[in-house]
């Protein structure tokens, strides 16, 4: 049971757009600490997607937005390609853990 | 920065996994580090970080079982998980933790940069 509940899956058609949850407590991101997206593929090391709520490191599209209110974070996909074909993860820190790291269960990005 | 994890891949159940994460083109004084797992088909599961201070952090479903030490002079930093079983069989990812102190107060800017990741198998 991972402390940051993202959907299992989500899918959509090439050139469409999709949208990522990722939902904690007051404890993480109602606590106002810092969240982060990372794009996983199969076979390969998680890397940095969004960082910091909405910043992406270089070399990231600008179709991968993200954004947060209360005790939720999004990952907005737009224009969407083959090859964001891939799992997302939403990270964070938790004040029960003395600001340990927490990541959400992850979401299987299909693109039909 | 690069980062690259070695060690042993398989592990006897109740021994003891250690891995060590070498850093390169950066110094591992400089920034914070984690350890990260991923068993077979499931999700990320963060195991601990230490602080460029030394000062560690680790996951309460872990913490009696590990131990994050820093190597400065070898520039690396290492992962030791005692007592193993089959529930230990994972990916493991070394990552650099990025955190910024402005003004007494804490940045956080994610993990930007991981290791390729070693798999390690516990055995029976």
């Amino acid at each position: 049971q991972s402390v940051l509940t993202q959907p299992p899956s989500v899918s959509g058609a090439p050139g469409k757009r999709v949208i990522i949850s990722c939902t904690g407590s007051t404890s993480n991101l109602g606590a106002g600490y810092d969240v982060h997206w990372y794009q996983q593929f199969p076979g390969a090391a998680p890397k940095l997607l969004i960082y910091d709520t909405g910043n992406r490191p270089a070399g990231v599209p600008e179709r991968f937005f993200g954004s947060r209110s209360g005790t939720s974070a999004s990952l907005d996909i737009s224009g969407l390609l083959p090859e964001d074909e891939a799992y997302y993860y939403c990270q964070s820190y938790d004040s029960t853990l003395n600001g340990g790291r927490v990541f959400g269960g992850g979401t299987k990005l299909s693109v039909l | 920065v690069q980062l690259q994890e070695s060690g042993p891949g398989l592990v006897k159940a109740s021994e003891t996994l250690s891995l060590i994460c070498t850093v390169s083109d950066g110094s591992i004084s400089s920034f914070d580090w984690s350890w990260i797992r991923q068993p077979p088909g499931k999700g990320l599961e963060w195991i601990g970080y230490i602080f460029s201070n030394g000062t560690t952090n680790y996951n309460p479903s872990l913490k009696s079982r590990v131990n994050i030490s820093l190597d400065t002079s070898k520039n690396q930093f290492s992962l030791k998980l005692n007592s193993v079983t089959a529930a230990d069989t994972a990916i493991y990812y070394c990552a650099r933790d990025l955190r910024i102190e402005v003004g007494g107060r804490d940045f956080y800017y994610g993990l930007d940069v991981w290791g390729q990741g070693t798999t390690v198998t516990v055995s029976s």
